[in-house]
């Protein structure tokens, strides 16, 4: 069975600034898929990036960025240049290449500060 | 741009209590699921369905948990009879297909909180 741990409960960054949220997981697979997830105050999740475990190169989407260490089982998400309206649950998630279930990390909570 | 929508967004019941949730899934999608998210605690997968059919579910998804597409829009879960620990937002998703290609993106409902009395 597939685990995902996110050991950062909460974090908070200024405006402007950059933060990491990080990801581990751990799988025996060598196909599978990364995602993460946001989740503002209004509760409906958004896709914000996700990864192909079979790509070296690590996905972007504008601010957003990830950091994934295949080796390492990480899977770690940059937001650079941080707004109010990033401030949210983020979730990761993994998914095999054979099934359609997401296994959910535990959630950071993420406070953008003026 | 196309949204899942989830009714009630809110249901309160007695334990013991039949329940139905609603959604409407993207309507060109193909691929319907239902995840869980007990307070607290992680959101979990209970079950996919795909042509009419289960395609994948977990052991929370038991017997007194059903699924259905009544119609080419809706899609519902159905708790037949209601405990305590079933209290929880339960989310509705949907992609256009199974996996693999970025066509395979889950896009989630803003879901309904169930509360068991």
């Amino acid at each position: 069975a597939q685990t995902v741990t996110q050991s950062q409960p909460e974090m908070s960054v200024q405006e402007a600034e950059t933060v990491t949220l990080s990801c581990t997981y751990d799988t025996s697979e060598s196909n599978y898929y990364l995602f993460w997830y946001k989740q503002p105050p209004s509760r409906q999740m958004i896709l914000v990036i996700r990864q192909e475990a079979y790509k070296q190169q690590n996905a972007t989407e504008n601010r957003f960025s990830v950091n994934f260490q295949k080796a390492a089982k990480s899977f770690s998400l940059k937001i650079s240049d941080s707004q109010l309206g990033d401030t949210a649950m983020y979730f990761c998630a993994f998914r095999t290449n054979a099934g359609n279930m997401l296994t959910f990390g535990g959630g950071t909570r993420l406070m953008v500060k003026p | 741009e196309p949204e899942v929508t989830q009714t009630p967004s809110h249901q309160v019941t007695q334990m013991g209590q039949e329940v139905i949730l609603r959604c409407v899934p993207i309507s060109n999608h193909l691929y319907f699921y239902w995840y869980r998210q007990i307070l607290g605690q992680k959101v979990e997968f209970l079950v996919s369905f795909y042509n009419n059919e289960i395609s994948e579910k977990s052991e929370i998804f038991d017997d007194q948990f059903s699924v259905e597409r009544p119609d080419g829009s809706n899609f519902t879960l159905k708790i037949r009879s209601t405990k305590l620990e079933d209290s929880a937002m339960y989310f509705c998703a949907s992609s256009k297909t199974g996996t693999g290609g970025g066509t395979d993106t889950q896009y989630f409902g803003p879901g309904t909180r169930l509360t068991v009395l």
